[in-house]
């Protein structure tokens, strides 16, 4: 079965990066899925960020107000995400997911890390 | 981007009480791309109807979905206490995938 798990720092400054990891066992990330970035808002508002397919193409939520940047690295089967110069605004609950249906709904998740941008 | 707004957003319904749930798109949507999920507090939100109707596995069949085109529907046949929880409905017709405001379900 597959799973997912997220890590990540809790607590960065505003202006600084944020580095996010999610780890996946159970599957290769090279043989299918695509691999997703969704966050939620202390709001509870859930915005879906962009995902990175199996071969490693990428796409962005063209909604987004800052820049992110989805990478992996295939021998430790995990995928990452970056946000530059962070804001109060990106202080959310992360979580990453898996997604094999074809029509985009999200039946594996991470159980979630919470990043709260401070200074 | 497609807006999906969700009514009610919140609902209090007593124990084998029929609930509805209203998923509006800003624009058509494939009845194929619009799922639901419910989200219990300090977790992640968990599939419950895909492509408007299907159950995902494990769900009970109280659970119910349908609609098309601009107006979907989200229906709990008989509520049970362990129903409590958010449901948001997400579309993944067209980029940027999107979810509705949610709708928070208490029991009486």
């Amino acid at each position: 079965q597959m799973q997912l798990q997220e890590s990540g720092p809790g607590l960065v400054k505003p202006t600084q990066s944020l580095f996010l990891t999610c780890s996946v066992t159970g599957f290769s990330i090279t043989s299918g899925y695509y691999w997703i970035w969704i966050r939620q808002s202390q709001g509870k508002h859930l915005e879906w960020m962009g995902y990175m397919t199996y071969s490693g193409e990428t796409f962005y939520n063209p909604s987004l107000k800052s820049p992110i940047s989805i990478t992996r690295e295939t021998s430790k089967n995990q995928f990452f995400l970056q946000l530059n110069s962070v804001t109060t605004e990106d202080t959310a609950m992360y979580y990453c997911a898996g997604d094999n249906s074809g029509y985009w709904y999200f039946d594996f998740w991470g159980p979630g890390t919470m990043v709260t941008v401070s200074s | 981007a497609i807006v999906l707004n969700q009514s009610p957003s919140s609902i209090v319904a007593s124990q084998g009480e029929k609930v509805t749930i209203t998923c509006r798109a800003s624009s058509s949507i494939s009845s194929n791309y619009l799922h639901w999920y419910q989200q219990k507090p300090g977790a992640f939100p968990k599939l419950v109807i895909y492509s408007t109707s299907y159950r995902a596995s494990g769900i009970p069949s109280r659970f119910s979905g349908s609609g098309s085109g601009t107006s979907y529907s989200f229906t709990i046949s008989r509520v049970e206490a362990e129903d409590v929880a958010t449901y948001y409905c997400q579309q993944g017709s067209s980029n940027p995938l999107t979810f509705g405001s949610g709708t928070k379900l208490e029991i009486k």
